[in-house]
């Protein structure tokens, strides 16, 4: 069965820096890798997907992932956090099952963004 | 254009009692889900449906809960009876699938329905 794991369940870090939220996922074969945020109270959206081409990814508001097949890897990035980035993230991995699709999520990342 | 439409946003109610979440999906969209999100648990999917047929159901915690999708444009998820340990925020979601993600693979999630069961 198809997991992901995000190793880090809070990470603060301050308005201007970089921005690194790791993910690595187990499947048996080729992934479809998603990144979604969730703003308080709300549901999720899509930051952005992988399905197969350019292992360089880019997505809404600025964030961009990087799929690594050797590391098993689909970690999310920013160069420059904005306060209202604040928000919890979630990698999930998708399979398709034939007649459907569906996704697993990780247990997400708090994001804080100090002034 | 509207998106998943989730009712009620809130619902608190006492151990015992049945409880039925309601969902409208995107218009247009052939697949829907019902996931269950809580703090020890994070997001799990409970169960989904494509062209309103349940294909996985796995993710049911127990016979106390049921969904259906009588058409395309609304599901329910129930309780009966509830429990404390229900207390989640349920999301519903849909998306169009067509040979799995050769469609876009993205999720369209509603903003959930928080349940408090006393």
């Amino acid at each position: 069965a198809q997991s992901v794991t995000q190793p880090d369940i809070h990470i603060t870090v301050s308005e201007g820096a970089s921005l690194e939220l790791r993910c690595n996922y187990s499947y048996g074969a080729t992934p479809y890798l998603f990144w979604y945020v969730q703003s308080p109270g709300q549901g999720l959206q899509l930051l952005l997907k992988y399905f197969s081409g350019d292992t360089l990814v880019q997505g809404i508001k600025g964030f961009e992932a990087e799929f690594k097949r050797s590391q098993s890897s689909f970690n999310l990035r920013k160069p420059s956090v904005h306060w209202s980035d604040a928000a919890e993230y979630f990698c999930a991995v998708g399979i398709n099952t034939g007649t459907a699709s569906k996704l697993t999520f990780g247990t997400g990342t708090r994001l804080q963004v100090t002034l | 254009d509207a998106g998943v439409i989730q009712s009620p946003r809130h619902e608190v109610t006492e151990m015992g009692q049945e409880v039925t979440l309601r969902c409208k999906p995107i218009s247009g969209h052939n697949s829907l889900f019902w996931y269950r999100q809580t703090m020890m648990r994070g997001l799990e999917l409970l169960i989904y449906f494509n062209n309103n047929v349940p294909i996985d159901d796995s993710g049911m915690p127990e016979d106390r809960f049921s969904a259906k999708m009588p058409n395309a444009s609304f599901s329910t998820l129930k309780i009966q009876p509830s429990e404390p340990r229900d207390s989640a925020v349920y999301f519903c979601a849909s998306t169009t699938v067509r040979g799995g993600f050769q469609s876009t693979g993205e999720l369209f999630f509603g903003e959930g329905s928080r349940l408090t069961v006393l």
